[in-house]
């Protein structure tokens, strides 16, 4: 099991908004970030120290926290958006974790 | 723009030793604002850090690899390497190495990645 648990898979119609959760005892006084894995490519950053993002990553992404709990939001999502999503973030011992994956579905 | 490129053999044999290169350009792996990583993936499942290394030459491995693991850094050829020994198929994955910004000792996060390289593990 994974220590930064994530929904599996998260399906809706382009234009909603997708909102993807990670949580955990890592989380508990230490910065999140999120990345985006089309199929067949590298991991890409679209947010950083919770809720920075990146230059060149388009402003309908969006990071938030509330306790233990981030949160990934995609306003107005688009079929390009589709992809695994995977947060990360560092435990209380050091080691670099990732969450699970949320696969995004744009039906 | 810096970029991260992995190289290696895309095949190993059970209980032999894995020596992947990451190569960057772009800019020098001599600095303190970075940690160099490596990463993998196993088809059709999740990101597993396996451990980063410090311009210093200083580490931090991931502690469920047992030792199995080892990153080494030459600054001299803007290069950093892993080497996994004991390999057996359940190491099969693509291999990613990343950049890392460093936020506090030990921390951070992934900026930049390679585009990884498969590695299967079978005799």
């Amino acid at each position: 099991s994974y220590e930064l648990p994530q929904p599996p898979s998260v399906s809706l119609s382009p234009g909603q908004t997708a909102r993807i959760t990670c949580s955990g005892d890592a989380l508990s006084n230490q910065a999140a970030s999120w990345y985006q894995q089309r199929p067949g490519q590298a991991p890409l950053l679209v947010i950083y120290k919770d809720t920075e993002r990146p230059s060149g990553i388009p402003e309908r992404f969006s990071g938030s926290r509330s306790g233990t709990t981030v949160t990934l939001t995609i306003s107005g999502v688009l079929a390009e958006d589709e992809g695994d999503y995977y947060c990360q973030s560092t435990d209380s011992l050091y080691n670099w974790v990732f969450g699970g994956g949320t696969k995004l579905t744009v039906l | 723009q810096v970029q991260l490129q992995e190289s290696g053999p895309g095949l190993v044999k059970p209980s032999e030793t894995l020596s992947l290169t990451c190569s960057v350009s772009g800019d020098s792996i001599n600095t303190d604002q970075y940690y160099w990583s490596w990463i993998r993936q196993t088809p059709g499942k999740g990101l597993q850090w396996l451990g980063n290394i410090y311009n210093s030459g200083s580490t931090n491995y991931n502690p469920s690899l047992a030792g199995q693991v080892r990153i080494l850094i030459d600054t001299s050829k803007n290069q950093f390497s892993l080497r996994m020994t004991s390999m057996t198929a359940a190491d099969t994955a693509v291999y990613h190495c990343a950049r890392a910004v460093r936020i506090a000792t030990k921390r951070g996060y992934f900026q930049d990645w390679g585009q990884g390289t498969l590695v299967s593990v079978s005799s």
